[in-house]
């Protein structure tokens, strides 16, 4: 069963710096693009971030207001994908999900429903 | 880059169809074939419903339906049902970036 469990949220203030994990189960991270998506409170779902399998080149991109400051990795061997805020600010503040529509193995790919729980960043004095 | 642009909300009786729109531009929706669609529930995770415009994961009811023309893409919700209730977001590849619609609240009457 696939499975994505996001960790590392909590309450941090403006200008400080957080680590956020997303560990996979079910497939493997380097098989799939996997994004990470924010929701603030009450507001709709906004795309913060991707890295690209890495048959695709493995590279990152990043939303206009996180560039430069956010950061997305993987580690293979924990299955793990990261996303790395500095300079957190009040309007980061938000619920942060990873995420994949599909991971694809010996040239099949396979749809993933289900996004994980989430993870709570909450940025203030 | 501006969110998708969808109606804030769309509603039907049980047993009905509701259509949600979803438009972009020629660098986003209408360049690539990556749309999917998303359903919340209030205080929930989201769910993949469509995938590829059109594509539909195992699991999820044959009442919902992707299709794309031009710069719209759609969602098409057919025998609507009281668990449909609920917030819906499209979502597009843009080349070097990705973006969300800006969100349907879906009420089933």
């Amino acid at each position: 069963e696939v499975q994505l469990v996001e960790s590392g949220g909590g309450l941090v203030e403006p200008g400080g710096s957080l680590r956020l994990s997303c560990a996979a189960s079910g497939f493997t991270v380097n098989n799939a693009w996997m994004h990470w998506v924010r929701q603030a409170p009450g507001k709709g779902l906004e795309w913060v971030g991707r890295i690209k399998r890495e048959s695709n080149g493995g590279t990152t991109d990043y939303a206009a207001p996180v560039k430069d400051r956010f950061t997305i990795s993987r580690d293979d061997s924990r299955n793990t994908v990261f996303l790395q805020m500095t300079s957190l600010e009040t309007d980061d503040t938000a619920v942060y999900y990873c995420t994949t529509d599909e991971w694809c193995a010996n040239g099949v790919c396979h749809p993933v429903v289900s996004w994980g729980q989430g993870t709570l960043v909450t940025v203030s004095s | 880059q501006s969110a998708l642009t969808q109606p804030p909300s769309a509603s039907g009786s049980p047993g009905q169809s509701v259509t949600i729109s979803c438009t972009g531009t020629s660098s986003d929706v209408g360049a690539y074939i990556y749309v999917s669609w998303y359903r919340q529930h209030p205080g929930k995770a989201p769910r993949l419903m469509i995938y590829e415009v059109n594509k539909r994961p195992s699991g999820v009811p044959d009442r919902f339906s992707g299709s794309k023309s031009g710069n719209t893409a759609s969602l098409t919700v057919s025998g609507l049902q009281a668990e449909d209730e609920a917030d819906y977001y499209c979502f597009s590849y843009a080349g070097s970036s990705h973006i969300f619609g800006t969100g349907t609240k879906v009420t089933v009457l």
